[in-house]
């Protein structure tokens, strides 16, 4: 059982290219989450979905788009990137319990490093 | 907007003592509470969930509390060892998924 899977774990990106950060999952979870982590601090949430065709924003939106086409996929589209996009990146996902949320599991990260 | 806060200083205490973490959170009623370990260079990994008629609730040496009066989760590791040296993060899970930013534990020999 691999849980979530990010691709890939380390990139560098130009100033202005564009790239998409890859999460999938395979525990048939309805919700899925993106997030970033910058050095010390908290994990601020960009985008989520709580089922296949439904994204909304977190905390971060911009400068980044989602798509939710199946259950199991949830990539993560930088269009322009800039150096303030440069962070840790993580997908996760958790099932519902009810009206709860049950735990989230995480992927291994993203490094992402614009210059 | 709501709001989740804890400590942001780093928490040192000496092996066998026991930590005591704090999250306080604001414009929110949430049904429960989840706690998780981060390690360096890895994600999140959920270790308790509470809930609100919950009190207090236990996992091995981990104890959590919840006081929706006065808004805050209380995170206990007792008898502590340098294997709990990690940040500690809790959440508010709703249609979104919110973090506050962590506490630095440190445990010494």
């Amino acid at each position: 059982n691999a849980g979530v899977t990010q691709t890939p774990k380390f990139r560098i990106l130009k100033i202005g290219q564009s790239m998409t950060l890859q999460c999938t999952q395979d525990m048939n979870h309805n919700y899925m989450y993106w997030y970033r982590q910058d050095p010390g601090m908290g994990l601020k949430l960009i985008y989520y979905s709580v089922g296949a065709g439904i994204t909304d924003k977190g905390e971060v939106p911009n400068g980044y788009n989602v798509s939710r086409s199946t259950t199991e996929d949830f990539p993560l589209r930088l269009e322009l990137a800039a150096p303030s996009q440069t962070s840790v990146y993580f997908c996760a996902s958790s099932a519902t319990s009810g009206q709860l949320n049950t735990e989230a599991f995480f992927g291994q990260g993203t490094r992402l490093t614009v210059v | 907007s709501q709001k989740i806060e804890q400590n942001s200083e780093a928490l040192n205490i000496q092996e066998g003592k026991t930590a005591t973490l704090t999250c306080n959170y604001t414009n929110y009623s949430p049904a429960y509470l989840q706690w998780y370990r981060q390690d360096p260079g890895r994600g999140p990994v959920f270790l308790l969930l509470i809930r609100e008629n919950e009190k207090e609730k236990r996992k091995e040496r981990l104890k959590v509390t919840f006081d929706t009066t006065l808004k805050q989760s209380l995170f206990h590791i007792t008898a502590s060892q340098p294997a709990d040296s990690a940040t500690y993060l809790c959440a508010l899970p709703a249609r979104k998924l919110i973090f506050g930013q962590g506490t630095e534990l440190s445990v010494k020999p």
